[in-house]
């Protein structure tokens, strides 16, 4: 499968704990976003690489949300002491050059309890 | 801020019936995406449109992009129940580079079809 690939699929945690997502994008894909999407809602833009850099964060994401890219490959997104606002499906979108398509993972969604 | 209104929100119709949901803002795209998704599922690219005016079809979907490239729509024809589900429309600002490519998502129209 070469799709966009996204780990864990679902997270259940307690709340003050911390979470990391990973996101592994299309092989030949630069540009990496994540965004996040409550129920009911589209998706909302959170960030954005090209390559290793992040070149956009969104006022979304607070100071308990930090994102990387290290090797301009995979990603992660780690939310420190969880809030149960925190609780939505975090969705990893790749594309391969600017205004072309962005291809979605499947997501993560995660509950705080 | 670029906001993308979508309508209706909800749809709920019967096997064979035609319909049409809307995307609409007052700022111009320079590329506007249909997305499909499903429940517990992440967005399924179904068409991009560039042009204004631009019109394509893909079996019984049509998707048409406003001449201003300020609104576009999506049109069914002879609905099945597995056209179910959630489209949403999304749009790249036309800001040049510093748009980033991010996408600007409407709300979504939650489409259930009725065999």
């Amino acid at each position: 499968d070469t799709g966009v690939s996204q780990n864990p699929r679902h997270k259940i945690t307690k709340r003050g704990q911390n979470v990391t997502f990973r996101c592994d994008p299309i092989s030949e894909h630069n540009r990496l976003y994540w965004y996040r999407q409550t129920l009911g809602q589209g998706p909302e833009f959170l960030t954005y690489f090209q390559n290793e850099a992040q070149l956009e964060k969104s006022r979304l994401l607070s100071d308990r949300f930090s994102a990387e890219r290290p090797k301009g490959s995979f990603s992660t997104l780690e939310i420190q002491r969880t809030e149960q606002g925190d609780s939505a499906m975090y969705l990893c979108a790749s594309s391969f050059r600017l205004n072309t398509e962005a291809f979605f993972g499947q997501g993560t969604r995660l509950t705080v309890v | 801020t670029q906001l993308l209104e979508q309508s209706p929100q909800f749809l709920s119709i019967q096997e064979g019936e035609n319909l049409t949901v809307y995307c609409n803002s007052s700022s111009v795209f320079s590329s506007l995406q249909w997305y499909r998704q499903e429940p517990g599922e992440g967005p399924v690219l179904l068409v991009t449109v560039v042009t204004g005016g631009e019109v394509k079809k893909l079996k019984r979907l049509t998707f048409q992009f406003g001449d201003a490239r300020k609104d576009s729509s999506l049109h069914i024809t002879a609905a099945q129940p597995g056209d179910t589900g959630l489209y949403l429309c999304a749009g790249i600002a036309n800001a040049g580079g510093t748009s980033y490519g991010k996408l600007t998502f409407g709300q979504g129209t939650i489409l259930t079809v009725h065999p």
